[in-house]
């Protein structure tokens, strides 16, 4: 898990700010995901992104964007945050599917964001 | 569409019986099936996966994964359940067409009690 790590773990904000959660990996890995923890919905993909070049919508993209600035960091923003955008966030990682274990994800640790 | 569903909230089990966590998908294509395990504030922790062969997969911790193609479930099983297996499981499939996108399940609580 220290591979993959996210800062910061815990953020209150409020409605209309923006904010932007990072994450890192030294895990050489080229793919990185988005998700959001919701109760009772499990996770839900915001944004997933191959290279630095290549940045892909998951399903809940509205009201988020990304910024991949390096192999290595993937970042999260939301633009003018609102209340239902109160979840935990994780990022992930994975090798490529051609490799043994290209289906396998790596999680971080989450950020608790909370939007009052 | 694809989509994972994990019928039980919460299952409820002792220390030393066997435990099972349902999971059914539903997935266009061969289906690639993965169970995660999240502890409290610490991010999702890889288990098993199903790719393809033999219907029952081990994993990690002494768990295993039975694959049912007719009734499209992927049950983890374990055979002796431990105090320290009370977390939170995820099942998640991979997308049909989009072979770099994953769908979970809603989570299954597990509580084993001494």
């Amino acid at each position: 898990d220290a591979d993959v790590t996210q800062t910061p773990r815990n953020r209150i904000t409020k409605t209309g700010k923006r904010i932007m959660l990072e994450c890192s990996q030294t895990k050489g890995h080229d793919r990185m995901y988005w998700y959001r923890q919701d109760p009772g919905l499990g996770l839900r993909l915001i944004y997933y992104s191959f290279d630095v070049k290549d940045i892909n919508k998951g399903e809940i993209s509205d009201g988020y964007s990304v910024s991949r600035q390096a192999q290595a960091k993937f970042s999260l923003s939301l633009e003018s945050a609102i209340p239902n955008q109160t979840a935990l966030y994780f990022c992930a990682t994975s090798e490529p599917l051609t490799s043994g274990r290209g289906n396998e994800q790596f999680f971080g640790p989450g950020t608790r964001l909370t939007v009052l | 569409a694809q989509s994972v569903a994990q019928p039980e909230d919460q299952v409820n089990v002792a220390e030393g019986n066997p435990l099972t966590v349902k999971c059914t998908y539903s997935v266009s294509g061969n289906p690639y099936l993965f169970w995660y395990v999240q502890y409290p504030n610490r991010g999702l922790q890889f288990l098993l996966k199903y790719i393809t062969g033999d219907n029952l997969v081990k994993g990690s911790y002494g768990f295993e994964a039975e694959f049912n193609k007719s009734q499209t479930s992927f049950h983890l099983k374990k055979p002796s359940a431990l105090v320290s297996d009370s977390a939170l499981y995820f099942c998640a499939v991979r997308d049909g067409g989009n072979f770099n996108k994953f769908y979970f399940g809603s989570g299954t609580k597990l509580n084993v009690k001494p």
